[in-house]
């Protein structure tokens, strides 16, 4: 099947700081990707979409300047969290679509980012 | 009313039972239906789609009802590999584009 990696896997940083989080589709292109969070025993929440060569679309809730998305190639799209805070502290997780032979379509999922923010 | 509603469980079930899941979504132009697994702290993974015909893969079965708007997993000879939880999944587009998952169901398989 197709692979979807991310990068980094985890990371802690000092409230304050602005952290990247990569997402990348190895083994096809991506004209869309997804990003989104889950907190500790709650489900995915969808952040925002990816689209490559144009701005994201961002579901209600989810600040656009906070979380900045940029969807640069058709295998890349970054998320920076800026100046992130505590309650920023989750697990960040990409997806990319892909449509397979009988136009099957499935979305593909990245590890995911532990985000701890002290 | 949330879009894709389950029961949060958690199941708690002896290996080799049978147990049901079910999901309720809202959106009634919903055109995909999938149910995913996910292990703690990992990404979720694909367990299966769901046709309207409904459809079988090994231990697994799933069942969708649009009249209803209800879908439903069972699983069959629970194995303990089994212990996860299974997020409902909707799409109101034909492809597996943005979708919506539902809070996921805990199932505990014990031995």
């Amino acid at each position: 099947g197709a692979v979807v990696s991310q990068h980094p896997s985890w990371v802690i940083c000092k409230s304050g700081t602005s952290v990247k989080i990569e997402c990348r589709s190895l083994d096809f292109q991506a004209t869309t990707m997804f990003w989104y969070r889950q907190f500790p025993k709650q489900s995915l929440m969808l952040m925002a979409t990816s689209n490559e060569g144009s701005k994201a679309t961002y579901e209600q809730g989810v600040e656009k300047d906070k979380f900045l998305i940029n969807h640069a190639s058709l295998t890349l799209s970054t998320l920076t969290v800026t100046s992130a805070h505590p309650e920023d502290s989750s697990f960040y997780i990409c997806s990319a679509p892909l449509t397979l032979a009988g136009d099957r379509n499935e979305q593909f999922f990245g590890p995911g980012t532990r985000l701890t923010v002290l | 009313r949330k879009e894709v509603e389950q029961d949060p469980g958690p199941f708690n079930v002896p290996e080799g039972a049978t147990v049901a899941f079910n999901c309720t979504y809202s959106n009634s132009a919903s055109q995909s239906f999938f149910w995913y697994r996910q292990d703690c702290r990992k990404e979720p993974k694909l367990l299966m789609s769901v046709y309207s015909s409904g459809n079988e893969d090994g231990r697994f079965t799933a069942q969708l009802n649009r009249a209803s708007q209800y879908i439903s997993l069972l699983i069959r000879d629970s194995k303990l590999s089994d212990s996860a939880t299974y997020l409902c999944v909707v799409s109101p587009y034909s492809s597996a584009s943005k979708i919506i998952f539902g809070s996921g169901t805990r199932l505990s398989i014990r031995p």
